[in-house]
């Protein structure tokens, strides 16, 4: 069965600290893996995304990196700000043409002055 | 900038009631999808259109159905809503050929 399991469910940190948010997957065959950042009360919006050959992609503060041996990709987030604070979502797609993929349920970030 | 809008962002609907929720996209994407996400169960696909007209189900078909008469429009249907059907709906398209899906706000539904 394919699944993505997140960790921690839920995570608070100080303003300008850094951390690490993880994703396993089993899912199978794979086609690439984004990581989404959804703000409360609106729609998840992507952040990366990485297929098979990429095991790292940065974007600004945002760095994704992927270990397609082990299934597992991880969210650095550097020098943590308020607006950080969102549920992170990992997804692996595994058919693209047909629209397939298996999402997490996600990080809950909050950050705190 | 790529916009998903959907009708609603809150909806509260009676057990039994016939429910439309509706999604345009403005990119002429077309594909477009529904989705409910739950805590603890994370984004479940529960139909896809790749053209109008066209639709395959997702993962959570039972309950819904869905319509596509213009490209730019993806609606669903529960035609008798049950309380466990009490959910966020988020509508996403995407461009083929791409890989990355735009969503939109959500409808947060509740069945009572």
């Amino acid at each position: 069965k394919n699944q993505v399991e997140q960790s921690p469910q839920s995570l608070i940190i100080l303003e300008g600290k850094n951390c690490t948010l993880q994703c396993n997957y089993t899912v199978s065959p794979f086609s690439n893996l984004r990581w989404y950042k959804q703000d409360t009360g609106r729609g998840p919006v992507s952040l990366t995304i990485m297929t098979f050959s990429e095991n790292t992609k940065s974007n600004g503060r945002y760095t994704a990196t992927l270990d397609a041996d082990t299934k597992q990709s991880s969210l650095h987030i550097t020098a943590s700000q308020l607006s950080d604070s969102a549920s992170y979502i990992c997804v692996v797609t595994y058919n693209t043409n047909a629209g397939k993929s298996t999402f997490g349920d996600g990080t809950t970030l909050t950050v705190k002055p | 900038d790529v916009k998903v809008t959907q009708s609603s962002r809150y909806l509260v609907k009676r057990t039994g009631e016939k429910v439309f929720l509706e999604c345009v996209q403005d990119m002429d994407h077309e594909n477009m999808f529904w989705y409910r996400q739950d805590p603890g169960l994370g984004l479940r696909l529960i139909y896809f259109s790749y053209d109008v007209k066209m639709k395959e189900k997702g993962d959570i078909p039972e309950g819904y159905s869905v319509s596509r008469e213009k490209k730019e429009r993806f609606s669903l249907i529960l035609e008798s809503a049950s309380t466990n059907q009490t959910s966020m709906y988020l509508c996403a398209s995407r461009r083929t050929g791409t890989d990355t899906q735009y969503f939109g706000p959500g409808t947060r539904l509740t069945v009572l």
